[in-house]
């Protein structure tokens, strides 16, 4: 089966650095995307890997390992906005996206 | 620009009542999703169409259809409601040219069946 895999929930800090891994079992590898979800609204667009290495992005970055099948996306001087869910999903051999459960991430002051 | 518009946000039904939940798109985006978010859960694709007049089941698509008769509009329909169609739906397009683009989400139906 596929799956993906990501923390329930995680707190941090503001101004702190955050990072938020994602591991994924999938039939087929076509690229990661990173999504962040504020509670009741949609889903937008963060981050896009499909080789290896770190794609950076202002404050977010995000780190793909096709061979272990792992990613993880870095928020840098964490703001109170970015209190949300960080959504990680796979484009697997067929072009579809699966996606993982979210983290929620709690920011403090 | 509007980008992806759905209606209702919001809408409560009995069961074994239908209901259409509108999608539509201005950015002239070839391929457009239907999918439900539950709580703990990933999104998970109803159907998906990759152009007007073609369709296709994605993950979970009992209980649900779906047509594209133009390229902006892609309604999803829902005939006998159950309770395990409460849920939040997100409808969401993007242009197909590259594989980076990202998918652009409406603003969701939050959905409850009683």
């Amino acid at each position: 089966g596929q799956n993906i895999d990501q923390p329930t929930e995680m707190t941090a800090t503001e101004g702190a650095i955050v990072q938020i891994n994602c591991t994924y079992q999938t039939s087929g590898f076509n690229g990661l995307f990173w999504y962040q979800q504020h509670a009741g609204e949609a889903p937008t667009f963060l981050s896009y890997n499909v080789l290896d290495g770190l794609e950076e992005k202002g404050r977010f970055s995000s780190f793909l390992s096709r061979s272990k099948g792992y990613s993880y996306l870095l928020l840098k001087e964490l703001q109170m906005k970015d209190s949300a869910s960080y959504l990680c999903a796979v484009r697997d051999s067929n072009y579809q996206l699966i996606w993982g459960a979210g983290t929620k991430l709690i920011i403090k002051p | 620009n509007a980008g992806v518009t759905q209606t209702p946000k919001f809408r409560i039904l009995k069961i074994g009542q239908s209901m259409t939940l509108q999608c539509t798109q201005d950015m002239n985006h070839n391929y457009m999703y239907w999918y439900r978010q539950d709580p703990g859960m990933g999104l998970k694709l109803i159907y998906y169409s990759v152009g007007a007049g073609i369709t296709d089941k994605g993950e979970v698509p009992n209980g649900y259809n779906v047509s594209r008769s133009t390229t902006e509009d892609f309604p999803l329909r829902l005939e006998l409601a159950a309770p395990s169609q409460t849920s939040v739906y997100f409808c969401a397009s993007r242009e197909g040219q590259g594989e980076s683009d990202g998918y652009t989400f409406g603003s969701g139906t939050r959905l409850t069946v009683v």
